[in-house]
């Protein structure tokens, strides 16, 4: 079946450095690629996606590209700021899964100031 | 953005007590789900559903749950004996049928003793 497949964390970096997370996936089709946040005490909040092959999405200065060639949808940020401390979870909906969303396990990000 | 409220935010419950957990709908929102997050593991899909029927469910949402629309408005998750595995963070989602996109709730937090 689809599966999502995230680099573990924690991540601890210092801001200002650049952020990789990496995101593999598993799927049938053409699935829609996601990246949520949840920041600590809240819920998930949609970061941005990417619905087929070579798109970018972004938001809030993160990035990911849609790679079909290597299944990928890494997510990076420039400078990272201590705000953006949270709990990063790269998703998919596959075309064969009609709404459901299926997540990665998670990568906490830590940013010192 | 569109909010998702979640009532209760935290419940503290013996085990083998029923739990049942709310989530108020936003209007043009008809697909509804239920994810679960286990503390420090993945968020995973428990039930979908639309029209009062359910249209998919996971493994783990066996007998003891239950989803329905009692007054047509309130979406409730109930467990009917909950069992200390039970104890995670539900989160409600709703789908914008115009854009497909998910809006999660900000979690209720189940603590089974």
């Amino acid at each position: 079946g689809d599966s999502v497949t995230q680099m573990e964390g924690p991540v601890t970096l210092s801001e200002e450095a650049f952020l990789t997370i990496n995101c593999t996936y598993t799927a049938t089709g053409y699935p829609s690629l996601f990246w949520y946040v949840q920041y600590p005490g809240e819920g998930l909040q949609l970061l941005l996606k990417a619905t087929k092959a070579d798109d970018k999405g972004s938001n809030k200065g993160f990035e990911a590209t849609y790679r079909k060639e290597t299944t990928s949808f890494h997510l990076e940020k420039g400078s990272v700021q201590v705000s953006d401390s949270a709990v990063y979870f790269c998703a998919l909906i596959g075309s064969s899964s009609a709404s459901k969303i299926i997540f990665g396990s998670g990568t906490r990000l830590s940013i010192r100031p | 953005e569109p909010e998702v409220t979640q009532t209760p935010s935290h419940q503290v419950t013996q085990m083998g007590q029923e739990v049942i957990l709310r989530c108020v709908p936003i209007s043009n929102h008809l697909y509804f789900y239920w994810y679960r997050q286990i503390l420090g593991q993945k968020v995973e899909f428990l039930v979908s559903f639309y029209n009062n029927e359910i249209s998919e469910k996971s493994e783990i949402f066996d007998d003891q749950f239950s989803v329905e629309r009692p007054d047509g408005s309130n979406f409730t998750l109930k467990i009917r004996s909950t069992k200390l595995e039970d104890s995670a963070m539900y989160f409600c989602a709703m789908e914008d049928v115009n854009t497909g996109e998910l809006f999660f709730g900000e979690g209720s937090r189940l603590t089974v003793l």
